[in-house]
């Protein structure tokens, strides 16, 4: 059975902070990462994608894999009121190709 | 270069009747899989469709159906609607590796 957790949250942090939303997934075999953003109303939007073990930086945001453990992170520095939203992670297995999803983890960044 | 363009972006329908959702992916993109999202319930997985062939299958009842053409778009069709099946449906579009999703369309069932 594949499984993707989150903890939906809602996760508070101050403008300025880092944000650290994490998500673990079942079964070991090689998979594939992303994270979505999903504002309140919209449809998700893909944020990050990340396929080795390690960190992967794409302006304020980080992605963390680590396979060994089965959990991948996304870390969001110099936290904004913009980045208010659900964080969707997504996981797809290289033994099939559906994307399977956790169920979100709300953050709100407070001014 | 276009992305996924889903239509219509609302509809609202009676118990019984029946819709028909469409999906254009990205150009060159082969994958569409369609997504049923409610705020109980996360993203649900309805189908995948590459190639005009369904190569994946979540767990809904047959009244939710699909196909894909020979251009990629696809559509979905769910039949005897119910309140329940009210959400948000969403299409995603997949090249090799990273899939984007259309904006949706808000189906509302009375």
């Amino acid at each position: 059975q594949k499984e993707v957790e989150q903890n939906s949250g809602p996760l508070s942090v101050p403008e300025g902070a880092i944000a650290s939303l994490n998500c673990t997934y079942s079964d070991r075999v090689s998979q594939s990462f992303f994270w979505y953003r999903q504002y309140s109303g919209k449809s998700p939007e893909l944020i990050m994608s990340i396929y080795s073990n390690g960190d992967k930086e794409d302006g304020r945001f980080t992605a963390q894999l680590n396979k060994a453990s089965q959990y991948v992170s996304l870390l969001i520095r110099d936290s904004q009121p913009s980045d208010s939203a659900t964080y969707l992670c997504a996981v797809r297995w290289d033994t099939g190709n559906q994307f399977y999803f956790g169920t979100g983890t709300s953050l709100t960044v407070i001014p | 270069k276009a992305g996924v363009t889903q239509t219509p972006r609302y509809l609202i329908k009676t118990r019984g009747q029946q819709v028909t959702l469409s999906c254009s992916p990205i150009s060159g993109h082969r994958s569409v899989s369609w997504y049923q999202q409610t705020p109980g319930q996360g993203l649900q997985f309805l189908f995948e469709y590459f190639s005009e062939t369904q190569r994946n299958k979540g767990n809904f009842p047959g009244r939710f159906s699909g196909r894909q053409f020979s251009n990629s778009r696809s559509e979905m069709n769910v039949s005897t609607l119910e309140l329940g099946d009210s959400a948000l449906y969403l299409c995603a579009s997949r090249g090799n590796t990273e899939a984007f999703f259309g904006q949706g369309t808000r189906l509302t069932v009375v």
